[in-house]
């Protein structure tokens, strides 16, 4: 089945620095890939969605300047996390389309500013 | 405004004790109604997909039925393995729209 590979698993970063996560879409091309954060019992909220050699899309209220995504292949989609702040610590995660009606989702990253 | 609404919030059931979730929703030219397992940190891991009303669709344990208004995923004798949070989702407009989840504890 398809796998989408999500790297790093978890990541702790000193305020103010900015942090990469990456998205591989491993046995398949993904045209559209999507990033979802999720806080403690809560569910996934969009926040983006990856178009491969165009600009995201982002949902209301999601600042593209401090997210920025780059979906550069057909098998590669990475969010930055610019100048994070601890209110930017969530679980984050990817995925991506593997047929007209299929998704699968990556193994999320912990993202932790201290 | 589109929503998925998912009861109950958490559910605990003893091994062999068989129950369901439920999944209200009310999303404008819905294409298909998802249903994902999520462990704690990591992501959802795909279940099923039902594109019309009336379908259902069964894996092992688990079956999962679509009705015009909501979807159930029933757990027959469930076992500690099936805890995890189950997540259902709407899809439309190449978007999916999650609910916020049931959580399910199975103990011995």
């Amino acid at each position: 089945g398809a796998v989408v590979s999500q790297h790093p698993s978890w990541v702790i970063c000193k305020s103010g620095t900015s942090v990469k996560i990456e998205c591989r879409s491993l046995d398949f091309q993904a045209t559209t890939m999507f990033w979802y954060r999720q806080f403690p019992k809560q569910s996934l909220m969009l926040m983006a969605t990856s178009n491969e050699g165009s600009k995201a899309t982002y949902e209301q209220g999601v600042e593209k300047d401090k997210f920025l995504i780059n979906h550069a292949s057909l098998t590669l989609s990475t969010l930055t996390v610019t100048s994070a702040h601890p209110e930017d610590s969530s679980f984050y995660i990817c995925s991506a389309k593997d047929s007209p009606y299929g998704y699968t989702f990556g193994s999320g990253t912990r993202l932790t500013i201290v | 405004e589109d929503q998925v609404t998912q009861s109950p919030e958490a559910l605990r059931l003893q091994e062999g004790e068989s129950s369901s979730l439920n999944c209200s929703y009310t999303v404008s030219g819905l294409r298909g109604l998802f249903w994902y397992r999520q462990d704690p940190g990591k992501g959802p891991e795909f279940l099923f997909t039902l594109y019309s009303a009336g379908e259902e669709k069964e894996k092992e344990r688990l079956k999962a039925t679509l009705t015009k208004k909501e979807s159930f995923l029933h757990i027959t004798a469930p076992k500690p393995e099936d805890s995890a949070t189950y997540l259902c989702a709407g899809y439309n407009t190449d978007k999916l729209i999650f609910g916020t989840g049931t959580r399910l504890q199975v103990f011995p």
